[in-house]
């Protein structure tokens, strides 16, 4: 069965920066998008950026522009996540999930809650 | 960015009864919209794509559809299971925006 398992929770200090990484199982790696989506506390989601393991192309929201970096090892099927310079409005559940191009997201991890906290 | 509202926020119903919600875009994305539920604690579950296709495995008391840049999800009596927060979500440009949910409660 697909499952996208995640890293475990992080706080991390202000400045600093973070990493998730997504483990995908249960299809062929190469032919899904992996998207990344966070949710702040009480909000809605909010997509950040995509990346395509075949060849292993990113965008990104304007918004992440400059400290958001997608990445991904296609031998052990994870994709990571590196979020630089952080600030407590960083502080939210990352989820990384399968789509295509478009973000139709059918499988989801079950999400990291990464605390940014001086 | 496009923006999407939802709207009512919240919405509160029996078991049973039948409830829309409605998402409405701040320009035209055509059928580019997405439905989720989210429950607490969980990540969330596709339910509605291409602004009315059932995603396989969704309960088919599901429904959505749509009218220029108003989109509408319903439900069609209402299971326990139905109470969570439902989000849309346009994926017709970068940032793919959603709204800000609409909770459906008890």
């Amino acid at each position: 069965q697909v499952q996208l398992v995640q890293s475990g929770a992080e706080v991390m200090k202000p400045g600093a920066s973070m990493q998730v990484s997504c483990k995908a199982s249960g299809y062929m790696f190469h032919t899904y998008y992996i998207h990344w989506v966070r949710q702040a506390p009480g909000q809605g989601p909010e997509w950040m950026g995509r990346f395509n393991p075949n060849g292993g192309a990113t965008t990104y929201a304007q918004k992440f522009q400059g400290r958001l970096t997608v990445t991904g090892d296609t031998s052990s099927r994870t994709v990571y996540m590196d979020l630089s310079s952080l600030t407590p409005e960083d502080t939210a559940v990352y989820y990384c999930a399968r789509g295509e191009l478009l973000p139709l997201l059918d499988f989801w991890g079950q999400g990291t809650l990464i605390t940014v906290s001086s | 960015d496009i923006h999407m509202t939802q709207s009512p926020s919240s919405l509160s119903a029996s078991v049973g009864d039948r409830v829309s919600i409605t998402c409405r875009a701040s320009e035209k994305i055509s059928t580019f919209l997405v439905w989720y539920q989210q429950k607490p604690g969980k990540a969330p579950n596709l339910l509605i794509y291409g602004a009315s296709s059932l995603q396989g495995g969704a309960p088919s008391r599901f429904s959505a559809s749509r009218s220029g840049t108003e989109f509408t999800l319903t439900i069609n009596s209402l299971q326990p299971e139905d109470f969570a927060t439902y989000y849309c979500q346009q994926s017709y440009r970068i940032p793919y925006t959603f709204g800000q949910g609409t909770r459906l409660e008890i």
